[in-house]
């Protein structure tokens, strides 16, 4: 059964204090994974998509990798605007797409 | 304005009452999906659609009809609500059907009493 989970539930950082976001995943053919951001009372917003192992996209303080069961999105010295609630999303058949249930961070002055 | 809107953003409504979210996006974009998040599950798929008269069941359609008569609207219907159909209800669109750059509505909350 194809399955995505995040890591941790919750995140409270200081500001400045960096630290990464998990997402697994044990899916039958990966076609893609990625990566948005949801503001409370909003939809979600497109940050990436990974494609293979290995590879890395970068955007402003935030840096998505992929390994064959994993992908981290790193947070380097966050700022209280970066707090919001971070989904993990893989599409393995043509349009099926499964989300996890996010982490919400939270940057703290 | 250009964009993906959905209306309306809050409902209320009774159980065995038919209610249709609509939503309308602005890119002409092929494809057009409804989701809803409920606490502990993400989003989940209700429906999908790769373009006009074109639409495919998701994860958990049993109890809502989508129609797509023109390219840029996405109506979703409960036919008869229920209270298990209380959730977030959320359209998005895309260019592509690999979901590349999803682009995503504000939501309709949506309340079943």
């Amino acid at each position: 059964e194809d399955q995505v989970t995040q890591s941790p539930e919750a995140l409270r950082l200081q500001e400045g204090e960096s630290s990464s976001l998990n997402c697994s995943y044990t899916v039958s053919g990966l076609r893609g994974l990625f990566w948005y951001r949801q503001d409370p009372g909003k939809g979600p917003e497109f940050l990436f998509t990974l494609y293979s192992a290995g590879e890395e996209k970068e955007k402003e303080r935030l840096k998505a990798t992929l390994t064959k069961k994993e992908s981290f999105l790193h947070i380097t010295a966050p700022k209280p605007e970066d707090s919001a609630t971070y989904l993990c999303a893989v599409q393995t058949g043509a349009n099926n797409l499964f989300f996890g249930t996010g982490t919400r961070l939270t940057v703290i002055p | 304005d250009a964009g993906i809107t959905q209306s309306p953003r809050y409902k209320i409504t009774e159980t065995g009452r038919q209610v249709t979210l609509m939503c309308h996006q602005t890119w002409s974009h092929s494809y057009m999906f409804w989701y809803r998040q409920d606490l502990g599950h993400g989003l989940r798929l209700i429906y999908y659609s790769a373009a006009a008269d074109i639409t495919d069941k998701g994860e958990v359609p049993d109890g809502y009809v989508v129609s797509r008569s023109k390219t840029e609207n996405f109506p979703l219907t409960l036919e008869s609500a229920t209270r298990s159909q209380t959730s977030v209800y959320f359209c998005a669109s895309s260019r592509t059907n690999k979901n590349t750059e999803a682009f995503f509505g504000q939501g309709t909350r949506l309340t079943v009493v």
